[in-house]
């Protein structure tokens, strides 16, 4: 069935080095790749996407990269601070017109050791 | 623009009542779904909305459930409710059903004892 997997579950960085997050998908369909930061008592916030017909993305410290043929998409963040700290998810839409939805990863719980 | 509201943010039930969860999209957001997240099994889609319709479902019993009115409001029902369901419910809207960005809410927190 559909399924994304993410990794690592934890990763610790010290302030200032980068951070790489990723995630496998299993429906070659999948079209939108979102990713999600999620600090404590809050909602997730998208932070960055990717659609299938682009293989990079970035916005400031925080980049995306997707490998259609390999499944895989991956987030990099960096210059890490503590502000970076939080849960990151990935996410895949799969379905047809009308039917979307969104599997989403794990999780991976960044700490940026200052 | 306002964001996405949930209310109640804070619930507290019994085994064997019932729920009722509501969240107010993004003005001009048509499409609102909902999610289930426990640190056990992470984020889990419930069911999405559109245009008062429900567009798709996720792999959940019948005891949950959800409608959207006219203003794209939504709200979803749990019923029979079991210890296992305790878990932070959220919302997420978009301008459209399909690969489009959803914006979520800051979530529901319901505790069943």
């Amino acid at each position: 069935g559909e399924n994304v997997e993410q990794h690592p579950s934890t990763l610790s960085v010290q302030e200032g080095d980068s951070a790489v997050i990723k995630c496998t998908y299993s429906d070659s369909a999948s079209n939108y790749f979102p990713w999600y930061k999620q600090e404590l008592g809050k909602g997730p916030q998208l932070i960055i996407d990717i659609r299938s017909n682009v293989g990079e993305k970035k916005d400031q410290r925080i980049a995306v990269t997707l490998n259609k043929t390999a499944k895989h998409f991956s987030l990099h963040i960096t210059e890490t601070q503590p502000e970076d700290s939080a849960v990151y998810f990935c996410a895949a839409s799969y379905g047809t017109s009308g039917t979307y939805k969104y599997i989403f990863g794990t999780g991976t719980r960044l700490k940026v050791l200052a | 623009k306002a964001g996405v509201t949930q209310t109640p943010r804070y619930l507290i039930k019994t085994r064997g009542q019932q729920v009722t969860l509501s969240c107010s999209p993004i003005s001009g957001h048509r499409s609102v779904s909902w999610y289930q997240q426990t640190p056990g099994q992470g984020l889990q889609f419930l069911f999405e909305y559109f245009s008062e319709t429900q567009r798709n479902k996720g792999n959940f019993p019948g005891r949950f459930s959800g409608r959207q009115f006219s203003n794209s409001r939504s709200e979803m029902n749990v019923s029979t409710l079991e210890l296992g369901d305790s878990a932070l419910y959220l919302c997420a809207s978009s301008q459209r059903s399909g690969d489009n960005e959803q914006f979520f809410g800051p979530g529901t927190r319901l505790t069943v004892l």
